[in-house]
């Protein structure tokens, strides 16, 4: 099964920073990879699809890129809004692996 | 708006069955695969299973794979995960999504927790 391996952990960064979170996958998984928001106590928010697409109503603050193996998420101008966890997906086939998180931290 | 409503879950013990049943509403369901992703207490997310929106494939995570079925059935707008066996360390909420097709799991519950203690 292909593994998915997101860094760092976590992140501290302040009010208008730019961060950029990584997600490696074991092997190829051509461009079917998502990243999702969550916040405590709520279920996940789909942020981008195929890697790079942003899902509709979606900041464009945020943005991905990769393809193949490395994968990356990246917040322009951090608002207070954004504080979160974040996990990578692989999806396509079966089993669709999530990557460990990453929280986002003052 | 649409909507997706877990229900089922509440505490059983280890070793013992529950099904957790998930209601979609205001979108075509037949059209669409469906999954079941948890979260156990204080950790990340987990992909549990996945089944195709025909019914004719399914995909489990290892951790639960010969304990735990997915089934839908599309007349009722529902989709199902069955669990037997249950251990512990399935002790999480349990999240039910739908499959997008190229845009992934698009839209989530908000979730049902499961309980496993004796």
């Amino acid at each position: 099964d292909i593994q998915m391996t997101q860094s760092p952990s976590t992140l501290s960064a302040s009010v208008g920073d730019r961060v950029t979170i990584t997600c490696r996958a074991s092997q190829s998984i051509d461009n079917y990879l998502a990243w999702f928001q969550q916040k405590p106590g709520k279920a996940p928010k789909l942020l981008i699809y195929k890697a790079s697409i942003l899902e509709s109503g979606v900041s464009s603050r945020f943005s991905g890129s990769g393809s193949g193996t490395e994968f990356i998420l990246t917040i322009s101008s951090l608002q207070p809004d954004d504080f979160a966890t974040y996990y990578c997906q692989k999806y396509e086939t079966y089993p669709y692996s999530f990557g460990q998180g990453t929280k986002l931290d003052i | 708006q649409m909507e997706l409503v877990e229900s089922g879950g509440g505490v059983v013990q280890p070793g013992g069955s529950l099904r957790l049943s998930c209601a979609a509403s205001k979108f075509t369901f037949s059209r669409f695969g469906m999954h079941w992703v948890r979260q156990a207490p204080g950790k990340g997310l987990e992909w549990v299973a996945g089944i195709l929106h025909d019914g004719y494939a399914e995909g489990y995570a290892d951790s639960v794979k010969g304990r735990f079925t997915i089934s839908r059935d599309n007349l009722k707008d529902t989709v199902y995960l069955e669990m037997t066996n249950v251990r512990r360390n399935d002790t999480a909420v349990y999240y039910c999504v739908r499959e997008g097709g190229p845009t992934g799991l698009d839209f989530w519950g908000h979730g049902t927790v499961v309980d496993v203690s004796s």
